[in-house]
């Protein structure tokens, strides 16, 4: 699936922890995306990137933090899990002008 | 950010033709219309994208009249396996872009 790779694929973690996600691309794309998707809902942005230390906030980007310190990883960081940020976490890639989007196969969350 | 709307669910049989429209009022003039596909557990998948009139690849058409206010996607002879979520979005060519997602289409393929 066009070089994107998420990790890990699953993790539980407990309440007040911090957790760390990767996104890691060899596409070697502009563009990285974080999104998160829960139960009967579509996507939504959480941080994006437009290249390397150049990032900004989605519409649900509370209680979430990103780095990109090179153009192939995207870290989404939460700085302390809440039950509430169980979810399924997707990063995804995209090129310059129009280009497509292509997405990794997420990553389970589970906060206890 | 321009918002898009499109219906929440859709039934179809298999062997039919479906058409998903999408609406988008506020499209901008570097905006180029996408749809994209996901089934559970996976990622969404893209399908097809047009700027303006229709394109056609070997999954879908795009139709998108002159005043770009909505498009459709058009699935011919639709089967089992292409019951999922659709998703329309508006992606920008400018320099600092969100991709944001509305709620989708649920397509269910009855047989």
């Amino acid at each position: 699936d066009a070089g994107i790779t998420q990790s890990p694929r699953h993790k539980v973690t407990e309440t007040g922890t911090p957790v760390t996600l990767r996104c890691h691309q060899t596409e070697n794309h502009r563009y990285m995306y974080w999104y998160r998707q829960d139960p009967g809902h579509g996507l939504r942005l959480i941080h994006y990137s437009y290249g390397v230390k150049d990032t900004d906030k989605g519409e649900v980007s509370d209680g979430y933090s990103v780095s990109r310190s090179k153009t192939e990883d995207f870290l989404l960081t939460l700085e302390s899990a809440t039950s509430s940020q169980t979810s399924v976490y997707f990063c995804a890639i995209s090129t310059e002008g129009e280009g497509e989007a292509f997405f990794g196969q997420g990553t389970r969350l589970t906060v206890v | 950010l321009a918002k898009t709307t499109q219906p929440i669910s859709m039934d179809s049989y298999e062997g039919q033709e479906v058409n998903i429209t999408c609406s988008h009022n506020n499209i901008a003039t570097n905006d180029y219309i996408t749809w994209y596909q996901q089934f559970p557990s996976q990622g969404p998948r893209f399908i097809i994208q047009g700027y303006k009139t229709k394109v056609t690849n070997e999954v879908a058409s795009l139709f998108i009249p002159a005043d770009r206010k909505s498009s459709t996607l058009s699935l011919p002879r639709v089967s089992l396996s292409d019951t999922a979520v659709y998703y329309c979005l508006l992606i920008s060519s400018g320099s600092a872009r969100q991709l944001t997602f509305g709620s989708g289409t649920q397509l269910t393929v009855l047989p």
